[in-house]
């Protein structure tokens, strides 16, 4: 199993601009999550979403972040308009909800700088 | 969840055991301790968890005192690979118990 893709791995924009993150979960988990780290806040974790539907977007920081999951193997992340505060490595994470582990796997994460 | 504490930074010389140490005193009886780890650059990596008993898998053991008030996750024989940041976390395991609360963890250099 290749794990948790994520990409771009690295992404530089403009102040303005829209940015999109994409994730592919591991297949067959049917959990995935968004999670932002940043030197000052740590890992925060942004959207749950449990058989495609979200459950949990209260770390959602405001308007201008949404998230989809528009079938069981791809979720995208996005930015509208991006912000300088916004630079930060977005991780994204998928387990299968009904095992007693509940392990989290995760992606490499996409590193955003927004100038 | 029940908050933990972990020592901010520690170092251990390659080839020994790195015994890496978490308070957790108001932990409740249906919260598992879990550790994750951070490599530089990488996502978190799950490593073990438990609720009473001390665990042992191909990566480390855990250790967990019997009033469950603290743990110590241990590397048995520490490698330079293993530098990383370590989390303690606890919470409910299974079914709709999702969320992970990571705290700023533990800094591990191993050293030549």
């Amino acid at each position: 199993d290749a794990g948790v893709i994520q990409s771009p791995r690295h992404e530089v924009t403009e102040m303005g601009q829209e940015v999109t993150l994409r994730c592919k979960p591991i297949s067959g988990h049917n959990s995935l999550f968004w999670y932002r780290q940043t030197m000052m806040r740590g890992l925060e974790l942004l959207i749950y979403f449990n058989n495609n539907v979200p459950i949990d977007d209260s770390g959602m920081p405001e308007d201008r972040f949404s998230a989809k999951m528009p079938n069981a193997s791809f979720s995208t992340l996005k930015i509208q308009p991006s912000e300088p505060r916004d630079s930060a490595v977005y991780f994204c994470a998928s387990s299968f909800e009904r095992a007693l582990l509940n392990e989290q796997f995760f992606g490499p994460g996409t590193r955003l700088t927004v100038l | 969840d029940a908050k933990t504490t972990q020592p901010t930074s520690m170092d251990c010389a390659e080839g020994r055991a790195a015994n890496l140490p978490c308070n957790h005193s108001t932990i409740s009886g249906n919260e598992y301790v879990y550790w994750y780890r951070q490599i530089h650059s990488q996502g978190p990596q799950y490593i073990i968890h438990g609720l009473k008993n001390n665990e042992t898998n191909e990566m480390a053991s855990l250790i967990i005192t019997e009033d469950r008030k603290s743990s110590t996750l241990i590397l048995p024989h520490a490698t330079l690979r293993d530098t990383a940041v370590y989390y303690c976390i606890v919470r409910v395991s299974g079914g709709s118990n999702y969320k992970l609360t990571f705290g700023k963890g533990t800094l591990l250099t191993v050293n030549p």
